[in-house]
């Protein structure tokens, strides 16, 4: 069984453009989420999606938003990009929602210039 | 809010010692806590999972334990391997309503095991 893919695996992007990153699941599993990690402030909740439904979000702008497909397929994406948004992007998927392992993609690795 | 904490930031030991890895949070109202392993640059593999009812978990050389009313767990790896070191992150999932969770992070301990 595949696991959670990410694509692309690395960016580089300059302030003020924005960007699409993409995370397909494991197959059969309903809810992604995803995840800023940075050196200093570790890794963030960005937000979770069930059935093509954004359920929570973390403390973010409104530069960042999602979506999900009805394959659970998910995009995230960030407008108006700043420096501080380079970080590694992490998506995570699990079966259905809650109380059950995440399976963690290897990650997007954005670097704002 | 919730907090996670982990102790200590970093470790090194010889391989073959065994060793613990502490994790604290702050909101004891918790679904579970997640151990992971994060090797560098990569993603996050899941070690195991503990259940809010249940105290501990093992995996092969691995034994994590919960309690919930103080607010830790604790990560214990038996005759470590240099295969071992890595970045391990503690989570605990939370209930935001609405039938939505999330995970939230400690900063992690980085092991290295030395030969």
């Amino acid at each position: 069984k595949a696991g959670v893919t990410q694509t692309p695996r690395y960016l580089i992007k300059t302030r003020g453009q924005q960007v699409t990153l993409s995370c397909s699941p494991i197959s059969g599993h309903r809810s992604v989420s995803w995840y800023q990690q940075t050196p200093g402030q570790g890794l963030q909740f960005l937000f979770e999606y069930f059935s093509e439904t954004q359920r929570n979000k973390g403390n973010f702008p409104g530069r960042f938003s999602g979506r999900q497909f009805s394959n659970s397929r998910s995009e995230m994406n960030v407008s108006t990009l700043e420096l501080g948004d380079s970080a590694l992007y992490l998506c995570a998927s699990s079966l259905l929602a809650s109380q059950e392992t995440q399976y963690f993609g290897p990650g997007t690795r954005l670097l704002v210039l | 809010k919730q907090e996670v904490t982990q102790i200590p930031a970093a470790l090194s030991v010889p391989e073959g010692e065994n060793l613990v890895l502490n994790c604290s949070f702050t909101d004891s109202a918790i679904y579970n806590l997640q151990w992971f392993r994060q090797d560098p640059g990569k993603g996050l593999t899941s070690l195991l999972l503990i259940q809010s009812s249940q105290r501990e978990q093992t995996s092969g050389r691995l034994n994590a334990s919960l309690d919930k009313s103080s607010g830790r767990s604790t990560l214990y790896i038996a005759a470590s391997q240099p295969g071992d070191s890595a970045t391990y992150l503690c989570a605990v999932e939370s209930g935001s309503g609405a039938g939505s969770y999330q995970l939230t992070f400690g900063k992690g301990t980085k092991l290295s095991v030395i030969p």
